[in-house]
C-alpha cells in the first residue's frame, strides 16, 4: 500500500510566481490535510478538505494560498505570487473518514519550496 | 489555542545509552498526544499516541511515553537506542473535541542522533 505521496520534494520559485504543490492520499482515504513548517518551526495546520470540500481552511493566510481536493487526482495547495516568506516545507496527510477522533493522519515526505 | 515546546533541538547519544526526548503543552482543554518520528527523506510517521486510559505508552520499537497532566508532559523515552533510532522526532497534541481534533499542533522537532 503505497503511502502519501508528494510532488515535487524540491520546488524554486522566483518572487511573484506560482507555486503548486500536489498530494495524492494513501488509497482509501477521503480526508487531506495540509501542514507548513517554517525554519525553525514546528508543522502548523492550514486547511483541512474532503473530496470537493473545504472543511477547515482556518490556518490559511488570507490571501495568495488556495486548496482543493477534487474528485478525480490529487490534492493542489496553490500559492500565487510567492514571496520569500513563503519558503518552507509543506506537508500533507490523509486519512479514512475520522471515527472516535482517533484516526491517525499519515504524512507524505513532503514538498521544500524556496523562493528566490 | 494549544502549543507544543520540545527544549531540546538536538539530543546525541552513543549506541545503547538511554534517552529521553522532552515535550511539554499547553491547552485551555484536554487533549489527545502523539509522538512522530522523521527519518532522512521520509514523512512523519506515528510512533506512538495517547488518547486515553493508561497513561503510559508503547510503541513498537521499544520507546515510550508517560503522559503527566500535573505536569503537562509527554516525554519520550527509550532504555537503550540504536544507530538505527536516528531521526527527528515530533511532539504534537490535538484538541479532544469532536469537530477539531483533527487539527495537529506540532513542536518545533528533536534531533536524535545515536553515535557509535
Amino acid at each position: 500500500n503505497a503511502g502519501v505521496m508528494q510532488n515535487p520534494r524540491h520546488l524554486v520559485r522566483r518572487r511573484g510566481q506560482e507555486a503548486r504543490l500536489r498530494c495524492s492520499p494513501m488509497k482509501g482515504h477521503s480526508h487531506v490535510y495540509w501542514y507548513r513548517q517554517l525554519p525553525e518551526e514546528g508543522l502548523k495546520f492550514m486547511v483541512y478538505l474532503q473530496k470537493e470540500n473545504i472543511i477547515d481552511e482556518s490556518g490559511m493566510p488570507k490571501e495568495r494560498f488556495s486548496a482543493e481536493f477534487p474528485k478525480e487526482g490529487p490534492s493542489i495547495l496553490r500559492i500565487q505570487q510567492v514571496v520569500r516568506g513563503d519558503s518552507a516545507a509543506y506537508f500533507c496527510a490523509s486519512s479514512p473518514p475520522l471515527r472516535a477522533s482517533t484516526d491517525t493522519q499519515y504524512f507524505g515526505p513532503g514538498t521544500r519550496l524556496t523562493v528566490l | 489555542a494549544q502549543s507544543v515546546t520540545q527544549l531540546d533541538s538536538q539530543v546525541p547519544v552513543f549506541e545503547e545509552a538511554p534517552v529521553e526526548l522532552r515535550c511539554n503543552y499547553s491547552s485551555s482543554v484536554s487533549v489527545y498526544l502523539f509522538w512522530y518520528v522523521q527519518y532522512p527523506n521520509q514523512g512523519l510517521q506515528l510512533l506512538l499516541k495517547y488518547l486515553s486510559g493508561s497513561t503510559l505508552v508503547e510503541s513498537i520499537n521499544g520507546f515510550e511515553a508517560e503522559f503527566n497532566k500535573s505536569q503537562t508532559s509527554f516525554h519520550l523515552r527509550k532504555p537503550s537506542v540504536h544507530i538505527s533510532d536516528t531521526a527527528e522526532y515530533f511532539c504534537a497534541v490535538s484538541d479532544h473535541r469532536r469537530g477539531s481534533n483533527y487539527k495537529l499542533t506540532f513542536g518545533k522537532g528533536t534531533l536524535l542522533t545515536v553515535n557509535p
